[in-house]
Parts: structure tokens; sequence; C-alpha cells
């Protein structure tokens, strides 16, 4: 496997219900970043999560890490049909040269939101 | 809000032709990337660029692709002589300072090889 997946690879669910993603990872991190697209758009930063964060929050977004399983869960609450995107976790390793490294992005998950 | 812009929006060529593909990075970010998304597929770096350098370059990276910054404002990617394989989303990005912060993405260049 690779760095930085994804599970569900798909998730449906109805306006409202909450939406949780997981996403596994390999090597030492220095950060794990999530980041959304919009079918054939570019990618729109979410949230940031450094190691040595347990949880971090943003508006209906919580994220959690655990260095120890290797592994962070993306929560979107309150779901709405405007959520629907592709979802992907993206690591920083720990030994970069510092912002030079690029992002190593896991495949994704394709959330889908039915009205 | 600055964003990172990419021109153009979709290149079609010929296979074995020469593309550059350009970016305008936000204006007082210091380093910039390139990523690839091949239809379906996960989004994958390509290079770094800082100082008018590479910082790092991936194995997709080899000599058929280029990157530079000509004027102090545009960065671009060259592909010299491109192949079916190389179809896919181009995606640039840049940030502010180092320490694997907040990569700005642009909205992608689709390239599609004939």
């Amino acid at each position: 496997s690779q760095q930085g997946e994804e599970d569900p690879q798909a998730l449906s669910i109805q306006e409202g219900e909450n939406a949780t993603m997981n996403c596994s990872y390999k090597t030492s991190i220095n950060n794990l970043q999530w980041y959304r697209q919009n079918s054939g758009r570019g990618l729109v930063h979410l949230i940031l999560i450094r190691s040595n964060e347990r949880e971090k929050h943003s508006g209906r977004l919580r994220v959690t890490l655990d260095t120890s399983k290797k592994s962070s869960s993306l929560l979107i609450t309150a779901s709405r049909a405007a959520d629907t995107a592709s979802y992907f976790c993206a690591t920083v390793s720990m030994y970069s040269g510092g912002g030079a490294d690029g992002l190593t992005f896991g495949k994704g998950t394709h959330l889908i939101i039915q009205p | 809000e600055p964003e990172v812009t990419q021109t153009p929006s979709h290149q079609v060529t010929q296979m074995g032709q020469e593309v550059i593909l350009r970016c305008v990075p936000i204006s007082n970010h210091l380093y910039f990337y390139w990523y690839r998304q091949i239809l379906g597929q996960k989004v994958e770096f390509l290079v770094s660029f800082y100082n008018n350098e590479i910082s790092e370059k991936s194995e997709i990276f080899d000599d058929q692709f280029s990157v530079e910054r000509p004027d102090g404002s545009n960065f671009t990617l060259k592909i010299r002589s491109t192949k079916l394989e190389d179809s896919a989303m181009y995606f640039c990005a840049s940030i502010i300072e180092q320490g694997g912060g907040i990569q700005y993405f642009g909205a992608g260049t689709r390239l599609s090889v004939l």
C-alpha cells in the first residue's frame, strides 16, 4: 500500500448526516493536511494538523491524528449537498528539507451527499 | 483573496510536440510546485522550486520535463516531447515559507496528448 491511503474510496450519505473519512500513512510526518477537490477542479486546502497535535477543528470539520497508528480521520458534521467532492489527505515527511518537499497524496475518498 | 493562476485551462497537443504550462504563484510566496493527476488517480508530486532552482523532483520528472521562473512572476512547466501518457491534469502550487505548511493550488491545466 502507499503513503496516504484513504478509506472508504467512496461514501454516500444523506444530507444532514455526518461523514467520516480515514487516512493511513507509512512514514513519520511533519504534518498531515486534508484537501477537497470538486469534480475536474483544483485542490482546496481544508485543514492542517501537525504531528504534535491530536485533534483540530475548523467550522464543521474535525480532524484527528494518531501518530502511533499512523492514521488520521476527517469528520464533516451536518453535511450539505455542497460538500459533495473528493477528499484527499496529504502528508509532509518529517525528514523534509523545510518547504521544498512536495506533498504525498492519498487516492482520495469520493463523498456524495444525497439531498 | 490572492490565488494561484494557471493558463491555459485546457491544452490539446499532438504526441511529440512541446508544451509549456504556465502558472502565476501568489506574489509573496517563495516555494513553487508542480503536481500531476492522471484521470481517476491520485495527485502526484513532480517538482519543487526555490530560489530559482529545483529543490526536489520525483521519479516522474525526467529529462523531458523542465521548470523555469523566467520573469519573477511566472512559473512554467515545459514538456519537451509529449507522450500519450503525459495526458493529465497539471497543478501548480505555492507556499509562503518553509516548514511544510499550506500549499495553495491553482485550478489546473488539463493536458490532452493525441
